[in-house]
């Protein structure tokens, strides 16, 4: 199975400030189709997790711009530009490039 | 689109976990797109459990660590599709969710029911 691995595990941040966390895989996420299939997953206690990204960087409807996300093969990046109250919670990334999808144990975000 | 699941909270050692997902907004035999089941737990985190789809006939993927106690089954007449877990144990106990497939990613989430394995 694809290993992916998250950090840190745990983030801090100040209201206002930009944050950002990684995401790794143990193989290359890009497919031969031209896709690289690496999501971003944001997750509030006791909710479902939401997409937020698909594809590295395609936010999903409805999200912010503040979100982003970049980088390329195994080394993932998610940006929040300035963080809001609203953006605390788990943020996961998964790796669609071959079953079984899998997910990394994730980020937790809180407001210092 | 909506996923709406339902099914027991409280399952009995040994015997099968079932539940089942309705689909709004989407066919189940939808030609782009795959059905999952997800669970989640503090020991296991995110586990991807398997999935279903239609490409001209219906295909199946689990899981390896339950490929031998889960079948996932869809019905076109309810535009639903279910997980049946047997032979649970307490390591069963978790958040069960069940997912779009679309592109290589889970769009959509259903709310996720808590079921608990009591021995």
């Amino acid at each position: 199975d694809v290993v992916v691995t998250q950090s840190p595990l745990s983030l801090p941040v100040t209201s206002g400030r930009p944050v950002s966390m990684s995401c790794r895989s143990s193989q290359s996420l890009a497919h031969s189709d031209g896709n690289t299939y690496l999501s971003w997953f944001h997750q509030r206690p006791g909710q479902s997790p939401r997409r937020l990204i698909s594809r590295v960087s395609i936010r999903d409807s409805g999200v912010p711009d503040r979100f982003s996300g970049s980088g390329s093969g195994t080394d993932f990046t998610l940006k929040i530009s300035r963080v809001e109250a609203e953006d605390v919670g788990v943020y996961y990334c998964m790796q669609g490039i071959e079953w079984p999808w899998t997910f990394g144990q994730g980020t937790k975000v809180e407001i210092k | 689109v909506q996923l709406q699941q339902s099914g027991p909270g409280l399952v009995k050692a040994s015997q099968t976990l079932s539940l089942t997902c309705d689909i709004f907004g989407d066919s189940v035999s939808g030609k782009s797109v795959a059905w999952n089941w997800i669970r989640q737990s503090p020991s296991r985190g995110l586990e991807w459990l398997g999935r279903t789809y239609y490409r001209s006939k219906w295909y199946n993927d689990y899981a390896e660590s339950v490929k031998s106690r889960i079948t996932i089954n869809a019905d076109t007449s309810q535009n639903q599709f279910s997980l049946h877990l047997n032979s649970v144990t307490p390591e069963d106990t978790a958040v069960y969710y069940c997912t779009r497939g679309y592109f290589s990613s889970c769009d959509y989430w259903s709310q996720g029911i808590l079921v608990t394995v009591s021995s």
